[in-house]
């Protein structure tokens, strides 16, 4: 059964500075990984989406990266600032179709 | 860009009201979505749907049914609600590959 685990749980970071989320799965057979955002009370917004058959994907100062052998993936944001602060969260969709949540990673960008 | 609504972004209801959420995407995709999202438990899926009159249980269906009469629109029901479905409900929709979800803004459902 596909696990997704993202740690650590919560992060503080000053602003400015570069940093890296952490995703991890235990099933390497997996179609896609997606990464979103979600601000307090409100629903998910799609940040990327990386194919199996990729290896990492962009957007502004954002940079998703897949490593399915190792069943780990990273987003990296850069330049951090204090409007990043959010829960981001992964999802895997297996070969199956089945789409499996970590639990989030709540980042805060200290002003 | 792809717009998913949902009926209500709050809700008290209680206990053994019959409940209904709707969810409506915009953008003529097959695949919808109905997830509760809960502290410390993360994202569950409760019913999807690949195509009108389609449905499939997820991974907590107990408690609810859903309908999916036309493309756009996706509905959960909650027969006779209780206190432990207090949670906040997300609707998500998707196109066939590659699959991206799409989120509407939840409904935060207390039943008291």
């Amino acid at each position: 059964k596909q696990e997704v685990t993202q740690i650590p749980a919560a992060l503080s970071v000053p602003e400015g500075e570069n940093l890296v989320l952490n995703c991890s799965f235990t099933d390497s057979a997996i179609y896609n990984l997606q990464w979103f955002r979600q601000d307090p009370g409100k629903g998910l917004t799609s940040l990327l989406l990386i194919q199996s058959s990729q290896r990492e994907q962009t957007s502004g100062r954002l940079n998703a990266s897949l490593d399915k052998s190792s069943g780990r993936s990273t987003l990296y944001i850069a330049a951090s600032q204090p409007g990043d602060s959010a829960t981001y969260l992964c999802a895997v969709r297996g070969r199956d179709d089945k789409i499996i949540f970590g639990k989030g990673t709540r980042l805060h960008i200290l002003p | 860009d792809v717009k998913v609504t949902q009926s209500s972004r709050y809700l008290v209801k209680r206990t053994g009201e019959k409940v209904f959420l709707e969810c409506v995407q915009d953008m003529d995709h097959e695949n919808m979505f109905w997830y509760r999202q809960d502290p410390g438990l993360g994202l569950r899926l409760i019913y999807f749907s690949y195509d009108v009159k389609m449905k499939e249980k997820g991974d907590i269906p107990e408690g609810y049914s859903v309908s999916r009469e036309k493309k756009e629109r996706f509905s959960l029901i909650l027969e006779s609600a209780s206190t432990n479905q207090t949670s906040m409900y997300l609707c998500a929709s998707s196109l066939e590959p590659p699959y991206e979800q799409y989120f509407g803004p939840g409904t935060r459902l207390t039943v008291t």
